[in-house]
């Protein structure tokens, strides 16, 4: 039982440049979150999705999209990065509609120059 | 705005001593109380959850809840080493016909052996 996965770990990318960041639960959780997380300015929630198919913003969603495939996955996509999103993003997910995430996956760096 | 308050510490106490780490919340209206453990380099992980005013024990932790005081603590019973961590103390709010999810940005503790 993996719980919830995240892809790469590790990434650095130029300004400007394009990426997904993929997300996958295994545990049949209705609810997936995207937060990124930077010293000083604790964990903010970027995008949210209550059930398959439905998504919402969080505190900072620009310069971010994302995809609820299926129940499973949750990507998060840059779409021009920029050096104001180097941070540690994690993925998680909780099993009701609520807003206290259960699961955390081991997170991706993110570095862009 | 709403917001958590921790102490950023680093909290310090000895092996087998009591770690008593404590948050404040600005919104009187807040509902559910969530306390995770997020150790260097790793993701956070929910350890304890408290809905209503009193104490909540599980094994050595004890999450106390005073919402008069608008305060949430966490107590940990005969430290260890592997406890040295950062905790995060998360609280929800309403906001309109949402929830939502204020985190705070967490105190740091070390366990000394």
């Amino acid at each position: 039982n993996a719980g919830v996965t995240q892809t790469p770990k590790f990434q650095v990318l130029k300004t400007g440049q394009s990426m997904t960041l993929q997300c996958a639960q295994d545990m049949n959780h209705n609810s997936m979150y995207w937060y990124r997380q930077d010293p000083g300015m604790g964990l903010r929630l970027i995008y949210y999705s209550a059930s398959e198919g439905t998504t919402d913003k969080g505190e900072v969603p620009n310069g971010y999209n994302v995809s609820r495939l299926n129940k499973r996955e949750f990507s998060l996509r840059l779409e021009s990065a920029a050096p104001s999103q180097t941070s540690v993003y994690f993925c998680a997910s909780t099993t009701d509609r609520g807003h206290q995430p259960q699961h955390f996956g081991d997170g991706t760096r993110l570095s862009i120059l | 705005q709403k917001e958590v308050e921790q102490n950023s510490g680093p909290l310090s106490v000895p092996e087998g001593a009591i770690a008593s780490l404590n948050c404040t919340y600005s919104d009187r209206g807040s509902q559910s109380f969530f306390w995770y453990r997020q150790y260097s380099g790793k993701s956070p992980e929910l350890i304890m959850f408290i809905y209503s005013n009193g104490d909540k024990e599980d094994g050595r932790f004890t999450a106390q809840l005073n919402k008069a005081s608008q305060y949430v603590s966490l107590l940990i019973r005969d430290s260890q080493p592997s406890d040295s961590a950062t905790y995060l103390c998360a609280v929800t709010f309403n906001a309109g016909n949402n929830r939502k999810l204020i985190w705070g940005l967490g105190t740091s503790l070390a366990v000394n052996p």
